[in-house]
């Protein structure tokens, strides 16, 4: 297993287009997070899901953010609308609380530029 | 409210120097994550704390999570410039409201001078 994998890697994008990260955990994990960094700034909790399930929504995804695990195993994330401060670096990360006290493996971020 | 404060903000440094980085909440995690950041990529793990007054070493490095489960702190010695980066701490179940959601210190670069 290589860890987790996102892409793109990087995206630029013009003000008003719509954007989809996907983000592939590790094989076991069943726990998958996504989080927003903005630089010079710690990573932010977005949202997770436990297999399938979105269990928990950060105040800071606003109605134009949706992020999907239709089959427990990859992730989306969609930003409709992008608006400049959305340029971030957007982080996935996963875990299995079964393997290992709950620690999240991050893969290598999008980096999302608004024009 | 930033729940994860991390001191100091940025640290410069000659090669052979200690440093120790802080990190201090009013709020109790069940453990605490270490992560370091290379520019452009995501943070990696150095380690786990989970037990008040546990002390992990990680070859030059050393991390204690104090008795309380409220604050940590990462020491390293005779530091070389490929520590240089963004050093992270991160709180799991933040006084036992959130399962799951790890809260970050805003961090602290670290640069080592040869």
């Amino acid at each position: 297993d290589t860890g987790v994998s996102q892409n793109p890697r990087h995206k630029i994008t013009k003000r008003g287009q719509n954007v989809t990260f996907r983000c592939d955990p590790i094989s076991e994990h069943n726990r998958l997070y996504w989080y927003r960094q903005t630089l010079g700034q710690g990573p932010e909790f977005l949202t997770y899901f436990q297999n399938e399930a979105q269990l928990e929504k950060s105040r800071l995804l606003s109605d134009r953010f949706s992020a999907e695990r239709p089959k427990g195993s990859f992730s989306t994330l969609e930003i409709q609308r992008t608006e400049q401060g959305d340029s971030a670096m957007y982080l996935c990360a996963s875990s299995n609380p079964g393997l290992s006290y709950n620690e999240q493996f991050f893969g290598p971020g999008t980096r999302l530029t608004v024009l | 409210t930033q729940l994860l404060e991390q001191s100091p903000q940025f640290l410069s440094i000659q090669e052979g120097e200690n440093l120790t980085v802080y990190c201090n909440s009013s709020s109790v995690f069940s453990s605490l994550q270490w992560y370091r950041q290379e520019p452009g990529e995501g943070p990696v793990l150095l380690v786990t704390v989970v037990t008040g007054g546990e002390v992990k070493k990680l070859k030059r490095l050393t991390f204690q999570f104090g008795d309380a489960r409220k604050d940590s702190s990462l020491h390293i010695t005779a530091a070389q410039p490929g520590d240089t980066g963004l050093y992270l701490c991160a709180g799991d179940n933040a006084g036992g409201t959130s399962y799951g959601k790890l809260t970050f210190g805003q961090g602290t670069i670290l640069t080592v001078h040869p």
